[in-house]
């Protein structure tokens, strides 16, 4: 089966960090994109990040713009999320999801994860 | 960025109903348009790509159609399942965007 599992998500004061990890398995990992995105109580759905194939980073939203990296372990099937720097706008159910067609960045997500809760508070 | 506007938020129906969404795009995205349903707890389901492609394995009683700017997403006849929440996304620009979500409830 196809599937992507977060976690890692957590209570954490402003201004700390927390890493974010998604494992993945049923494909070949190595092949496609992969993202963060992100739904913060009452907004939106947000794209948060994401990086190719092979590591490269594909780009940030604004709004986590020098706070936040993504990375990825191809051997372990696994995508990380760095987070520094949090803020309580940060607070938001993470998902990682799979780019639906494989060695490109077309921004159709077709394998979700159920997510990992991030709250950010003093 | 480009702005995705959904209508409307929220929709009682019946089983059985045709129901309709809408999604606006700010500005031109072509087909560059997915559909999603997420229901509590549940992983999002892509739906819906590039405006009109249904994906593998979702059934057949939904579809998309539209361009440009106006999109719509048709369950044509509404299963006890699809009751959940469905938002439209533009994967024409970065950053890619989401609209606001369309609930579908019971009458």
């Amino acid at each position: 089966e196809v599937q992507l599992v977060e976690s890692g998500g957590d209570w954490v004061q402003p201004g700390r960090s927390l890493r974010l990890s998604c494992s993945a398995s049923g494909f070949t990992f190595r092949d496609y994109a992969l993202h963060w995105l992100r739904q913060s109580p009452g907004k939106a759905l947000e794209w948060v990040s994401g990086v190719t194939w092979t590591g490269g980073t594909i780009g940030r939203a604004a709004s986590v713009q020098g706070r936040f990296s993504i990375s990825r372990d191809n051997p372990n099937s696994a995508l990380f999320l760095q987070m520094d720097s949090l803020t309580v706008e940060d607070t938001a159910l993470y998902y990682c999801a799979r780019e639906r067609k494989r060695s490109s960045v077309n921004y159709f997500f077709d394998i979700w994860g159920r997510g990992t809760l991030v709250t950010v508070s003093s | 960025d480009i702005q995705m506007t959904q209508s409307p938020s929220s929709v009682s129906a019946s089983v059985g109903d045709r129901v309709t969404i809408t999604c606006r795009a700010s500005q031109d995205i072509g087909s560059w348009l997915a559909w999603y349903q997420r229901k509590p707890g549940e992983a999002p389901k892509l739906l819906i790509y590039a405006a009109s492609s249904l994906e593998g394995g979702v059934p057949s009683r939904f579809g998309g159609s539209g361009s440009g700017t106006e999109f719509t997403l048709t369950i044509s006849s509404l299963q006890p399942e699809d009751f959940a929440t469905y938002y439209c996304q533009q994967a024409h620009s970065f950053p890619p965007g989401f609209g606001g979500g369309t609930k579908v409830e019971i009458k």
